[in-house]
């Protein structure tokens, strides 16, 4: 079954640490995101990649960063610097240039600080 | 830019009942218009979609007809069920949004009541 993995599924980080969600899709899309959601409300876009080695920031990726080295892989890394970690993170992919095709999506990694 | 809205929740409704869930939106030329519903939990899940005006997307008994006169895609069902509780996001994607990004809403919580 093609669909996308995130892993892990619960995360704890420390104060000053890196931690890094990581995220696989075997759909063969061209597009990759990265989408916070905080308890009660919407989806906000962390960052996002259309191709091989490029991606571009969202609304909210202060503290974050991603890399696409490779199609099916885009990890995103969560550094000391967020200061506000704790949500759940969901990635998606979709296939690009195209405006009818949905999003899918993983089912996520919740972060909680210790 | 893009944008769209949808009804503040929570919704509370009795099995059986008929639900409406109201989305409208904001967007240059045609877009694309999802549903999608996260249980608890999980990631999101894609519900139904309309890609033209008049386009009535379907599944599960859910139904959203794609009005381009008020610029409207609201949810409905016949006859809720316990199993229907979820969060319900209202989506679209933009044919000229740069990067192919979708647009969410900030969801829609419906609980249904045995």
């Amino acid at each position: 079954d093609g669909g996308i993995t995130q892993s892990p599924k619960y995360l704890f980080r420390k104060e000053g640490q890196n931690v890094t969600l990581s995220c696989e899709q075997n759909l063969n899309h061209d597009a990759m995101y990265w989408y916070r959601q905080d308890p009660g409300q919407g989806l906000r876009l962390i960052y996002y990649s259309q191709i091989v080695n490029d991606f571009q920031k969202g609304d909210i990726a202060e503290g974050y960063s991603v890399s696409r080295e490779k199609k099916e892989s885009f990890p995103l890394t969560v550094t000391s610097a967020q200061k506000n970690p704790t949500a759940f993170y969901l990635c998606a992919s979709s296939r690009d240039r195209d405006s009818n095709q949905p999003q899918h999506f993983g089912d996520g990694t919740r972060l909680s600080i210790l | 830019g893009d944008s769209v809205t949808q009804m503040e929740g929570p919704v509370t409704l009795s099995e059986e009942a008929f639900l409406t869930i109201n989305c409208t939106y904001t967007a240059t030329g045609y877009p694309s218009l999802f549903w999608y519903v996260q249980y608890p939990g999980e990631g999101l899940q894609l519900l139904l979609k309309a890609t033209k005006a008049d386009d009535k997307g379907s599944n599960k008994g859910f139904e959203a007809t794609y009005r381009k006169e008020t610029t409207s895609f609201h949810l409905e069902k016949g006859s809720v069920q316990v199993s229907d509780s979820a969060v319900y996001f209202c989506a679209l994607r933009g044919p000229y949004s740069s990067a192919s990004k979708i647009i969410f809403g900030s969801g829609t919580r419906l609980s249904i009541r045995p």
